[in-house]
């Protein structure tokens, strides 16, 4: 079946550390997107990636930092420069790349932990 | 700017009761609405969707949502909540490159 995953489902961080979160679609789809979630406050845009080897900064994306060389993955690393870096962490990703918009896929999510 | 508020941070409903989740959006031309489900530690399922046309949407698992533009609204129901509709609810906005505006979410439980 076709789908997002995202792994691993759980991680810790020690403060200091940079740690990379993965997400790989086989939709084909080309967009794809890191969302923050914090409890009360939605999801916040991080990341999105419209194309391979191309790029946006969302609206908190400070301390965060993504590649996408392939069209399946797009990988956030969460920098030592995030100063409150424990949330959960959704990919999504969509089929088009300019509107109408349609609607977005996401994965399972990442749960972060700072130790 | 685009933005998406949910009134109700956390609704609590008898099963079998109906349900209307509040969703206020601000967008300056026509908007893409949605509506995602969450269950706790999962990602976003995708409940129902309005881009055009008729103002009530159908979606999934018995929930449907009105496009009242006059009122920038875009409320969720359900006629008769079932135990496992506990979860929690988003309402978004699809603005360009397919970026989406997300609510704050609202949380609803739901009493046997």
């Amino acid at each position: 079946d076709g789908g997002i995953t995202q792994s691993p489902k759980y991680l810790f961080r020690k403060e200091g550390q940079n740690v990379t979160l993965s997400c790989e679609q086989n939709l084909n789809h080309d967009a794809m997107y890191w969302y923050r979630q914090d409890p009360g406050q939605g999801l916040r845009l991080i990341y999105y990636s419209q194309i391979v080897n191309d790029f946006q900064k969302g609206d908190i994306a400070e301390g965060y930092s993504v590649s996408r060389e392939k069209k399946e993955s797009f990988p956030l690393t969460v920098t030592s420069a995030q100063k409150n870096p424990t949330a959960f962490y959704l990919c999504a990703s969509t089929r088009g790349r300019a509107r109408p918009s349609t609607e977005a896929f996401f994965g399972q999510g990442t749960r972060l932990t700072v130790v | 700017a685009q933005s998406v508020t949910q009134p109700d941070i956390h609704i609590t409903v008898s099963e079998g009761a109906s349900l209307e989740l509040r969703c206020n959006y601000s967008y300056g031309a026509t908007p893409y609405l949605f509506w995602y489900v969450q269950s706790p530690g999962q990602g976003l399922q995708l409940l129902l969707k309005y881009f055009s046309g008729d103002t009530l949407v159908q979606g999934i698992k018995g929930f449907e949502a009105e496009f009242k533009r006059s009122q920038s609204s875009f409320n969720l129901r359900k006629p008769s909540v079932h135990w496992s509709d506990a979860a929690e609810y988003f309402c978004a906005v699809g603005g360009s490159f397919n970026k989406f505006y997300f609510g704050s979410g609202t949380k609803l439980n739901v009493k046997p």
